[in-house]
């Protein structure tokens, strides 16, 4: 099973501030990861896919990089309803799906 | 409007049985293929269950396997996953998911997600 390690666990930032956070997997996955949102009491929802591709309807300010192991989603400028928990999501082991363990962006 | 429902959530003793649905609408569901995904409380997210669009094969997770079981009926557009020999551990909000590219052998992610069913085992 491919372990996905996300960093930080939680990350304090205000409105318009830049969010940086890191999912790494404890092998390659090449491209083939997706990074998703929730809100509390909500499902969640698929913002990039194979690393780098936003999806339908997302906007501009999310953006994902990396391949390999080592995987980054980037908010260029926090909006208010950016403040939620952003999973990593590795499909290279498609028999094994895995997510992982999630970090929680919160208003500072 | 594109949507998915799930339903037959509920509370059930350990080793008891259940059935979770999800219907379909406002896409051609016959086209995807769907997952089944799971988050215990305060959790995160768990990849439960695929099956292909034409129900010709299904993974599971090793956590579920030979307990759950995912199927569907194309002519009812609704995906089921049976639960059977249920563990308090099972206790989480089951989601269904679609399947991002449109009739592939294999999955990748989950574009489209319903609103949950939550499932309690517990006596």
């Amino acid at each position: 099973e491919i372990v996905l390690t996300q960093s930080p666990v939680t990350l304090s930032l205000s409105p318009g501030e830049r969010a940086t956070l890191s999912c790494r997997a404890s092998q390659s996955v090449s491209i083939y990861l997706a990074w998703y949102q929730q809100k509390p009491g909500q499902a969640p929802r698929l913002l990039i896919y194979d690393a780098s591709t936003r999806a339908t309807g997302i906007p501009a300010r999310f953006s994902g990089s990396g391949s390999g192991t080592d995987f980054t989603l980037t908010i260029s400028s926090l909006e208010p309803e950016d403040f939620a928990v952003y999973y990593c999501q590795q499909r290279i082991n498609w028999r094994r799906l895995t997510f992982g363990g999630g970090t929680k962006v919160e208003i500072k | 409007q594109v949507y998915l429902v799930e339903s037959g959530g509920g509370v059930v003793q350990p080793g008891g049985s259940l059935r979770l649905s999800c219907g379909a609408s406002g896409f051609n569901f016959n086209d995807y293929g769907m997952h089944w995904v799971r988050q215990a409380p305060g959790k995160g997210l768990e990849w439960v269950a695929f099956i292909r669009h034409d129900g010709s094969y299904e993974q599971n997770a090793d956590s579920v396997k030979g307990r759950f079981t995912i199927s569907r009926d194309s002519s009812k557009a609704i995906l089921y996953l049976q639960m059977n020999s249920l563990r308090p551990e099972d206790t989480a909000v089951y989601y269904c998911a679609r399947e991002q590219v449109v009739a592939t052998g294999t999955p990748y992610y989950f574009d489209l997600w319903g609103q949950g069913a939550l499932v309690t085992v517990s006596s």
